[in-house]
């Protein structure tokens, strides 16, 4: 079944304390993003990576580093996470992505303390 | 001003009316228009998408895109509560193929 797949779907941590969310794709998607969800501000993107090794900033980089090692992985680092980092994040991937759909994962819901 | 802009809500509308939902977007060159459907606690899915003025149907949803005013909608024709969702319009902006900007969405009740 052609998915993009997080884990986990929920975390809560401390703040400070390092963290990884991961995300792969089986599509062969040379796009993928990252967002942020939070009530009355919509999707903001992360960031996002057109290719291996090729990664850019989104709208709302600070605090978040990413790599993609991997075509099918592009996981979202938070080196040092803060309580304003607490929100609703989601991996999505596509093919061409100015003329396709993007396929989400289910999403994860952090809480920074 | 938010470069892509939608009325939170809720709009309600009884089963079987047809629901209205639009979105204004302030980058003039925009080139591509998406509405995602997204059902709480769940991630967004395609609905539609648009390039061109003027119409787009598929079943009973209809996209309009009027680039002249800088706006996109989307016409739900007969209303079902299943529709019921927060629907995103989304803008892939004109100076980057890679950059699809969200509103914050609509949410759409459709009552029984």
């Amino acid at each position: 079944e052609a998915q993009v797949t997080q884990n986990p779907r929920y975390l809560i941590t401390v703040t400070g304390k390092k963290l990884t969310v991961t995300c792969s794709q089986n599509m062969n998607h040379e796009y993928m993003s990252w967002y942020r969800q939070d009530p009355g501000l919509g999707l903001r993107q992360i960031y996002y990576s057109m290719n291996v090794e090729v990664t850019d900033k989104g709208d709302v980089p600070e605090g978040y580093k990413v790599s993609r090692k991997e075509k099918r992985n592009f996981p979202l680092i938070l080196e040092s996470p803060s309580p304003n980092q607490t929100s609703l994040y989601f991996c999505a991937s596509t093919l061409t992505p100015e003329d396709s759909p993007l396929h989400f994962g289910n999403g994860t819901r952090l809480t920074v303390t | 001003q938010k470069e892509v802009e939608q009325n939170s809500g809720p709009l309600s509308v009884p089963e079987g009316a047809i629901a209205s939902l639009n979105c204004t977007y302030s980058d003039r060159g925009s080139q591509s228009f998406f509405w995602y459907r997204q059902y709480s606690g769940k991630s967004p899915e395609l609905i539609m998408f648009i390039y061109s003025n003027g119409d787009k149907e598929d079943g009973r949803f209809t996209a309009q895109l009027n680039k002249a005013s800088q706006y996109v909608s989307l016409l739900i024709r007969d209303s079902q509560p299943s529709d019921s969702a927060t629907y995103l319009c989304a803008v892939k902006g004109s100076w980057s193929s890679y950059k699809l900007i969200f509103g914050s969405g609509t949410r759409l009740l459709v009552r029984p």
